[in-house]
């Protein structure tokens, strides 16, 4: 299995909704990702999670809650959200510890993502 | 602060020719450089770059890293009108002996390949 699974694909909610989005790898890696694309822009990175902990917050509102309850598996989790937050969300993973001098092969492989709408 | 700037931010060429995509950056702790092509969804993985002047190659694209000017070409031949995307240039930092890595986009550049 090589590949990255995020559901939705497709997610419409209102802004007093809660929702999650899952995102799931059974690759062993040990890094994961959630990155925030809108249109005709790049992705950016919002949470890092290393060995199932929280690593990097890039300064995201409390509204987006990320959770890793395992390995394989990471969740968003999504609360009164803002019409602005409506965004391709993207999840990806990689092979986490790379001692020095080791080079890896492989950069990041990212699931479809889900098309978030807040109404 | 971290950057990563790509050139040209658009591109419309015929069936045929060849490309260049150039991407340039500046960063703390550079690690290695990553090509991905986006269509409709998630990037999909072209190439990762961690030594300079070797070139990698996947059939009709090939890509080289210069570590001492800092930047990266992506090349494409014979263009067909399933290459048109936005190919993004991606630098990934390595943040200590830790293990995890930053990867910082940039902009991308928009290919259309016309026939």
């Amino acid at each position: 299995d090589t590949e990255v699974t995020q559901t939705p694909k497709h997610l419409v909610m209102g802004m007093t909704n809660k929702k999650s989005l899952k995102c799931e790898q059974h690759m062993g890696h040990r890094a994961m990702y959630w990155y925030k694309q809108k249109a005709k822009k790049p992705p950016e990175l919002m949470f890092v999670y290393s060995y199932e902990k929280l690593s990097i917050n890039e300064s995201v509102p409390s509204r987006f809650s990320p959770e890793c309850p395992n390995s394989s598996l990471l969740n968003l989790h999504l609360h009164a959200l803002q019409p602005e937050d409506s965004a391709l969300y993207l999840c990806a993973s990689s092979q986490d510890f790379r001692p020095p001098g080791t080079r890896s092969r492989d950069g990041y492989t990212f699931g479809s993502g889900t098309r978030l709408t807040v109404v | 602060e971290d950057k990563v700037v790509q050139s040209p931010l658009s591109l419309v060429v015929h069936e045929g020719d060849t490309v260049t995509l150039n991407c340039s950056y500046e960063v703390t702790n550079f690690r290695s450089l990553l090509w991905y092509k986006q269509e409709k969804k998630a990037p999909t993985f072209l190439f990762m770059l961690t030594s300079s002047g070797i070139e990698k190659k996947s059939g009709r694209l090939s890509s080289i890293l210069d570590k001492k000017e800092l930047f990266s070409i992506l090349n494409i031949t014979a263009t067909q009108t399933g290459d048109s995307a936005v190919y993004l240039c991606a630098v990934e930092m390595g943040l200590g002996s830790g293990g995890y890595q930053k990867v910082t986009f940039g902009i991308g550049t928009k290919l259309q390949v016309i026939p």
